[in-house]
């Protein structure tokens, strides 16, 4: 069964401060990994990664993917309070049928004290 | 992008009533998702639904408790049929425009059942 997981599950830190979220995926065709935050209810999206080793960036937020040992991070530098949210990776999928779906990971939850 | 809205944006039901949570999308789109996250969770993808075809659903979900309607590539509802408490949750609609494309959320409906 296709499945993606986060750790850690939820991390305090203090602003300034530097986190790695992980993400690791067991997906039988996969195509992309997505990295959303979610702070109220609707994720709003951050990266998509297609290629290994090829780092995305913005601003404080980078991202990178291995697709030999099957996981993502997603560091955040010099963290600010506004960067508490939840942070979901998914993964792409395609179908045979021709179509497509995302498996979503569980989650980080991460608060960023003042 | 794709900009979605919802409505409603949250109810407050009774158990044994239904619910019809409207999508509405600016741009005509192939692939229509539904998911749902229960407090605390990740989101679990309910079905997919296309124009013109019936929705797919995911193991654990059935037509009969989350009927779809897709009358065209703007637009979707989601039912929850004979609603119990467990079925609190939010519901987000997502869109895909394309296989390499991201996903885009809609803002969600926050739904609690009594």
């Amino acid at each position: 069964e296709d499945k993606v997981v986060q750790s850690p599950l939820s991390l305090v830190v203090h602003e300034g401060d530097t986190v790695t979220l992980n993400c690791s995926y067991e997906v039988t065709n996969f195509r992309s990994l997505l990295w959303y935050k979610q702070e109220k209810k609707a994720p709003t999206f951050l990266f998509m990664l297609t290629s290994s080793g090829i780092e995305k960036k913005s601003g404080r937020l980078s991202s990178i993917l291995d697709k030999k040992e099957l996981f993502s991070i997603l560091n955040i530098t010099a963290t600010q309070t506004g960067d508490s949210a939840v942070y979901l990776c998914a993964a792409h999928s395609p179908l045979p049928s021709g179509t497509y779906k995302y498996i979503f990971g569980t989650g980080t939850r991460l608060k960023v004290l003042a | 992008s794709a900009v979605i809205s919802q409505k409603p944006s949250r109810d407050i039901c009774q158990r044994g009533t239904s619910l019809t949570i409207q999508c509405q999308v600016d741009s005509q789109v192939t692939m229509m998702f539904w998911y749902r996250q229960q407090p605390g969770q990740s989101l679990t993808l309910i079905a997919t639904a296309n124009q013109g075809s019936e929705a797919t659903y995911e193991s654990g979900f059935v037509i009969d408790k989350f009927p779809i309607s897709r009358p065209n590539l703007t637009f979707s509802t989601l039912t929850v049929s004979n609603m119990s408490p467990e079925d609190s949750s939010i519901y987000l609609c997502s869109v895909g425009p394309g296989g390499w494309e991201t996903q885009y959320f809609g803002p969600g409906t926050r739904l609690l059942v009594l």
